[in-house]
C-alpha cells in the first residue's frame, strides 16, 4: 500500500507571500501520478494541480507550482502571493499507474493573514 | 450537471437507523468513487464504479456499507444499521474514466463533490 505523508498539520502565511508545502510518498511504482487538492470550509475538494511521474519538468498553474522529486519520493507545493482565497486545507494524493484509487495524506491547513 | 452533486448536504440520524446517500457525476463519467473523511483525517477509499460495475469493493469498511450505481449515473452509498463511528464526510468523485489513456493523460483524474456530513447520534 502506498503512504502519503504530510508533515505539517498547520502552516500561515502573509498576504502576497510565499508558502510551501511538504508531501513524502512510499511506493516502489515507476509510474504513477501526484495530485494537490483544495478543501475550502465549503468542503469542495477542488484539484490544484498534477503531476505525472514520467515528466521531468515541474507542473504550474498560475500561482501554484510544484517540486517534484522523484528519487526523494518528494512532492511539494509552493503557493507564490498568496490571496486570503487560499486559505483552506490542503492535500496530497497519489496515484499509481493502472490503478483508480487515490491515497491521500492526512492535509495542511493553510492560514493566509491579512 | 455542472459538477459532481451530493444529497444530502447534512445528515443527523439516530444510532441504528439505515441512511442513504446520493450522489450525481458529472454527466458522461464513467468512473465515480465513494471516499470517506473522518474528523482530523485524510480521506479514505470506500469503493470504485467503472460503468455500473463495482471492481473493487475493498475499502467498505464493513458490510452494513452498501453502494450501487444504476444507469451509469446515479449512485447510492446505503450504510445500515448506523454507528457513532461512521460520523464523517462521505464525499463522491467522478472522473471521465477510471484510468488515464494515452490521448487524454487527465482523463481519470477525479472531480469531487461537496460531500455528506453525516452525524450518528
Amino acid at each position: 500500500a502506498q503512504t502519503v505523508t504530510q508533515s505539517q498539520p498547520e502552516m500561515s502565511v502573509q498576504e502576497a507571500e510565499t508558502v510551501t508545502l511538504s508531501c513524502t510518498y512510499d511506493t516502489s511504482e515507476s509510474d504513477y501520478y501526484l495530485f494537490w487538492y483544495k478543501q475550502p470550509p465549503s468542503r469542495q475538494m477542488i484539484l490544484v494541480i498534477r503531476q505525472e511521474a514520467y515528466k521531468q519538468q515541474n507542473a504550474t498553474e498560475n500561482r501554484f507550482s510544484v517540486n517534484f522529486q522523484k528519487a526523494a519520493k518528494s512532492f511539494s507545493l509552493k503557493i507564490s502571493d498568496s490571496q486570503l482565497g487560499d486559505a483552506a486545507m490542503y492535500f496530497c494524493a497519489y496515484r499509481s499507474d493502472g490503478d483508480y484509487k487515490l491515497s491521500f495524506g492526512a492535509g495542511t491547513t493553510v492560514t493566509v493573514r491579512a | 450537471g455542472a459538477g459532481v452533486s451530493q444529497s444530502p448536504s447534512n445528515k443527523v440520524t439516530e444510532k441504528g437507523k439505515d441512511v442513504e446517500l446520493r450522489c450525481d457525476p458529472i454527466s458522461g463519467h464513467t468512473a465515480l468513487y465513494w471516499y470517506r473523511q473522518s474528523l482530523g483525517q485524510g480521506l479514505e477509499f470506500l469503493i470504485y464504479f467503472q460503468g455500473n460495475s463495482a471492481p473493487d469493493k475493498s475499502g467498505l469498511p464493513s458490510d452494513r456499507f452498501s453502494a450501487e450505481r444504476t444507469g451509469g449515473s446515479v449512485s447510492t452509498l446505503t450504510i445500515q444499521r448506523t454507528q457513532q463511528e461512521d460520523s464523517a464526510v462521505y464525499l463522491c468523485a467522478s472522473s471521465p474514466s477510471g484510468l488515464a489513456g494515452v490521448l487524454s493523460t487527465s482523463a481519470d483524474t477525479q472531480y469531487f463533490g461537496p460531500g455528506t456530513r453525516l452525524t450518528v447520534l
